[in-house]
């Protein structure tokens, strides 16, 4: 079975401009949630979608967004790029909507915005 | 408010000798825990979980772990590390709906031959 992919695998930008990152979950899994990986912050929960519902929200800006297909494919879409927003994004899979099921993580999409 | 701490950022330990990583953690009430590893350039694995039940969990790769309620800590262990486990290990709390997790800081290790 396939495991998580994410696309593109490194993206360079600008700031003010805005990018759209993919992940594609296991086949069957229905919840796929977002983080993003720096070196001051760690790893920091961004949102999670289960059947096209986002169903938690991490601390971020409006300026992050996401949204999940009928396929159970994700996208999130960081708008009006900052420094700051340079990171390792991951993507991570699972079954169903809830820590008992593990969170299969995929090998992450590395920004930098310059 | 959930946490996780990891207090050693980075360790330093010779192959075949035995290992530890501490972690601790907050949560109200029976926590979900686990530990993931991150190979440089790679996701996140998951090497063990505990839910529930025996407070000695087993994982893969000969890493255990255990949960200890009173000192509200996961820590990892291994009895003899291999060059291979050089890597981020991260440990995590998880909450009974949805799958928003708490990651530490994460442990660096580096094996020495």
């Amino acid at each position: 079975k396939a495991g998580v992919t994410q696309t593109p695998r490194y993206l360079i930008k600008t700031r003010g401009q805005q990018v759209t990152l993919s992940c594609s979950p296991i086949s069957g899994h229905r919840s796929v949630s977002w983080y993003q990986q720096t070196p001051g912050q760690g790893l920091q929960f961004l949102f999670e979608y289960f059947s096209e519902t986002q169903r938690n929200k991490g601390n971020f800006p409006g300026r992050f967004s996401g949204r999940q297909f009928s396929n159970s494919r994700s996208e999130m879409n960081v708008s009006t790029l900052e420094l700051g927003d340079s990171a390792l994004y991951l993507c991570a899979s699972s079954l169903s909507s809830g820590s008992t099921d593990t969170q299969y993580f995929g090998p992450g999409t590395r920004l930098t915005v310059l | 408010a959930q946490s996780v701490t990891q207090p050693d950022i980075h360790i330093t330990v010779s192959e075949g000798a035995s290992l530890e990583l501490r972690c601790n953690y907050s949560y109200g009430a029976t926590p979900y825990l686990f530990w993931y590893v991150q190979s440089p350039g790679q996701g996140l694995q998951l090497l063990l979980k505990y839910f529930s039940g025996d407070t000695l969990v087993q994982g893969i790769k000969g890493f255990e772990a255990e949960f200890k309620r009173s000192q509200s800590s996961f820590n990892l262990r291994k009895p003899s590390v291999h060059w291979s486990d050089a890597a981020e290990y991260f440990c995590a709390v998880g909450t009974p709906t949805g799958n928003q997790f708490y990651f530490g800081t994460g442990t660096s290790l580096t094996v020495i031959p």
